[in-house]
């Protein structure tokens, strides 16, 4: 199993639509919890980290469930600009592993006209 | 605000040849860190610095070494290329175990 997994997506939705990505991740030592958006060839960038108590940006909600260990990506009113790739990203913190930081492989989102 | 920069962000190489792919931030982060994207995929950790001076591999690290020149600057040494190392290579920084990831551009690495 995968420490971090994601929708496959992709996800093709209509302007003005609502989408919902998840994410789980396996090791419930996991501490802290981040969205990446990453357009076509370009660098990832911080969308907004994962509160757990969840947290809102404008049309961005972010919820984390720890009893089932998964984290959630919800959009409204989609917009063009929103295709992009959104990256789940889980931190561990002295795991003993080189890793601090893992990613998701990405779920693909293209928001049509 | 220059952030992270990578040098080159292109580079064609033969099988063989070695390249060191330069890295440097200017947020005065504790942290760096070497990833590669290969098509459809997603970010795998190469090598990380957690701090000037020190250096650990991530989850690809062969064929590749790392040098931690100074807080500001990570560079990534391919000895000897391989077409399988033809991918995109980020840098990115980070502030403490908790803040975010800072990325660099990429560098497009293709080698023939």
């Amino acid at each position: 199993r995968k420490e971090v997994e994601q929708d496959p997506g992709p996800f093709n939705v209509p302007e003005g639509a609502t989408v919902a990505f998840n994410c789980t991740y396996s090791n419930s030592a996991s501490q802290s919890f981040f969205w990446y958006r990453q357009d076509c060839r370009k660098e990832p960038k911080l969308l907004m980290s994962v509160y757990s108590s969840g947290n809102e940006d404008g049309r961005f909600t972010a919820q984390l469930n720890r009893a089932s260990q998964y984290i959630s990506l919800l959009i409204r009113d989609s917009k063009l600009s929103d295709s992009a790739t959104y990256l789940c990203v889980v931190n561990t913190f002295g795991s003993g592993s080189a890793r601090q930081l893992t990613f998701g492989s990405g779920t693909q989102l293209t928001v049509l006209p | 605000n220059a952030g992270v920069t990578q040098t080159p962000k292109f580079q064609v190489l033969k099988t063989g040849q070695s390249m060191t792919l330069q890295c440097a931030q200017d947020m005065n982060h504790n942290s760096m860190y070497w990833y590669r994207q290969d098509p459809g995929m997603g970010l795998r950790l190469i090598y990380y610095s957690a701090s000037e001076g020190t250096t650990d591999k991530g989850e690809v690290p062969n064929g590749y070494n790392v040098s931690r020149l100074n807080k500001r600057e990570f560079s990534l040494r391919l000895e000897s290329a391989a077409p399988s190392q033809t991918s995109v290579y980020f840098c990115a920084s980070r502030g403490g175990w908790a803040g975010e990831l800072f990325f660099g551009e990429g560098s497009r690495l293709t080698v023939l």
